[in-house]
């Protein structure tokens, strides 16, 4: 069946360092890849999407660019900031499917 | 849109007592879905809605729980008999069509069992 795999946390980083977090999934056909965001004791809230193969979702400075001939969404920004401490999850939705796969999960912490 | 509203935000009840966590989807949309959250398992897709008719619920762990969605506008995820191992957050998220659309999630619902 589909499956996302996210690059193990946690990963901490000084604050204006280069982030990227590898995501790479399993699935037939063309999904749909999502990457979302959990702050502390909130819900998931959607931070960027990408819809067909090179895509490309950008959103408060995160970008990620749907890789079908390598199977991946890796999220990266170019300048991390403290407010970006959160958890972070890949996600695909199926072609013609309707729920949601999620990977584990990275939790990220930067420091000033 | 207030978004998707989720109640209780925490529930704490002992083991074998019953529980009810209630999911209010943004209005308009056709998709209703609960998820737990876990340390060691992560994010679990226990059950989905489409008009509210259960599509898929293999997700759902044991005879413990079950959901149901009577209208467009509201859904329940019952536990009897809790069980300390329940305890997990509980998202309710919800879409709208069939092609490429996000997920809107709830703030969860913290449930603990003693």
């Amino acid at each position: 069946g589909d499956s996302v795999t996210q690059m193990e946390g946690p990963v901490t980083l000084s604050e204006e360092a280069f982030l990227t977090i590898n995501c790479t999934y399993t699935a037939t056909g063309y999904p749909s890849l999502f990457w979302y965001v959990q702050y502390p004791g909130e819900g998931l809230q959607l931070l960027l999407k990408a819809t067909k193969a090179d895509d490309k979702g950008s959103n408060k400075g995160f970008e990620a660019t749907y890789r079908k001939e390598t199977t991946s969404f890796h999220l990266e920004k170019g300048s991390v900031q403290v407010s970006d401490s959160a958890v972070y999850f890949c996600a695909l939705r199926g072609q013609g499917a309707q729920k949601l796969v999620f990977g584990q999960g990275t939790r990220l912490t930067i420091n000033p | 849109d207030a978004g998707v509203i989720q109640s209780p935000r925490h529930e704490v009840t002992e083991m074998g007592q019953e529980v009810t966590l209630r999911c209010k989807p943004i209005s308009g949309h056709d998709y209703l879905f609960w998820y737990r959250q876990t340390m060691m398992r992560g994010l679990e897709l226990l059950i989905y809605f489409n008009n509210n008719v259960p599509i898929d619920d293999s997700g759902m762990p044991e005879d413990r729980f079950s959901a149901k969605m009577p209208n467009a506008s509201f859904s329940t995820l019952k536990i009897q008999p809790s069980e300390p191992r329940d305890s997990a957050v509980y998202f309710c998220a919800s879409s709208f069509g069939e092609l490429n659309t996000e997920a809107f999630f709830g703030q969860g619902t913290r449930l603990t069992v003693v």
